[in-house]
């Protein structure tokens, strides 16, 4: 079974201060790694992937996650906020090697950026 | 590219009613998720589908809950006699069979059960 953790349902930073969303996981198989974004009544767009390749891995909008395996961790940052990175994040974890991709996510943390 | 689209984007329900939720992938992309977001609860997986077969749902509740994804047409998300506690948002998202692990997410259906 997989889980995720999202430690702080709300984190406020800022405008042009470091963000650092934090994420763990659990995976009794090697995990592949999500970080989406979701605005206000829309969808999520996805931020970045870990597929198992590089463990710092780049991702849209200046942000950028490292896959810590003996942390079990998947924390996102981004190292000076916009006004406009306001919104819901997500971290997801899937399991690797199999056919079934089905998303497993943390409850999400809040950002609000201050001017 | 067209992305992945849902519709209707709100639905009100009576309680009762049956609600259909319909989602067309990204063109190329043949696996669909469904999953529903609960306030206080998150998002969580409801079904795997590909064309004319489900995979996985077991996320889906028992019973008024079902899904289908026809050889043609979009995937829909049937919801029979509605009942309160199916007020969420439900997000379907597409993958391609050459990355199926990258999911793509539509717009979401808002759905309120008066």
């Amino acid at each position: 079974a997989q889980s995720v953790t999202q430690l702080g349902s709300h984190v406020s930073v800022s405008e042009g201060a470091l963000v650092l969303l934090r994420c763990n996981y659990s995976s009794s198989v090697p995990p592949y790694l999500f970080w989406y974004v979701q605005y206000p009544n829309q969808g999520l767009q996805l931020l970045l992937k870990y597929t198992s390749a590089a463990t710092l891995v780049k991702g849209i909008n200046g942000f950028e996650a490292e896959f810590k395996k003996s942390e079990t961790s998947f924390h996102l940052t981004k190292p000076s906020a916009h006004m406009s990175d306001a919104a819901e994040y997500f971290c997801a974890v899937s399991e690797s090697g199999g056919s079934n991709y089905k998303l497993t996510f943390g409850k999400g943390t809040l950002l609000t950026v201050n001017p | 590219n067209a992305g992945v689209m849902q519709n209707p984007r709100h639905l009100v329900r009576r309680r009762g009613q049956e609600a259909r939720l319909r989602c067309s992938p990204m063109k190329g992309h043949s696996h669909v998720y469904w999953y529903r977001q609960l306030p206080e609860e998150g998002l969580k997986f409801m079904v795997y589908l590909q064309k004319e077969n489900i995979i996985d749902e077991s996320g889906m509740p028992k019973e008024r809950f079902s899904a289908e994804f026809p050889k043609e047409g979009p995937s829909i998300l049937r919801i029979q006699q509605v009942v309160r506690g199916d007020s969420a948002a439900y997000f379907c998202a597409s993958s391609p069979g050459t990355a199926p692990y990258e999911q793509y997410f539509g717009p979401g259906t808002r759905l309120t059960v008066t």
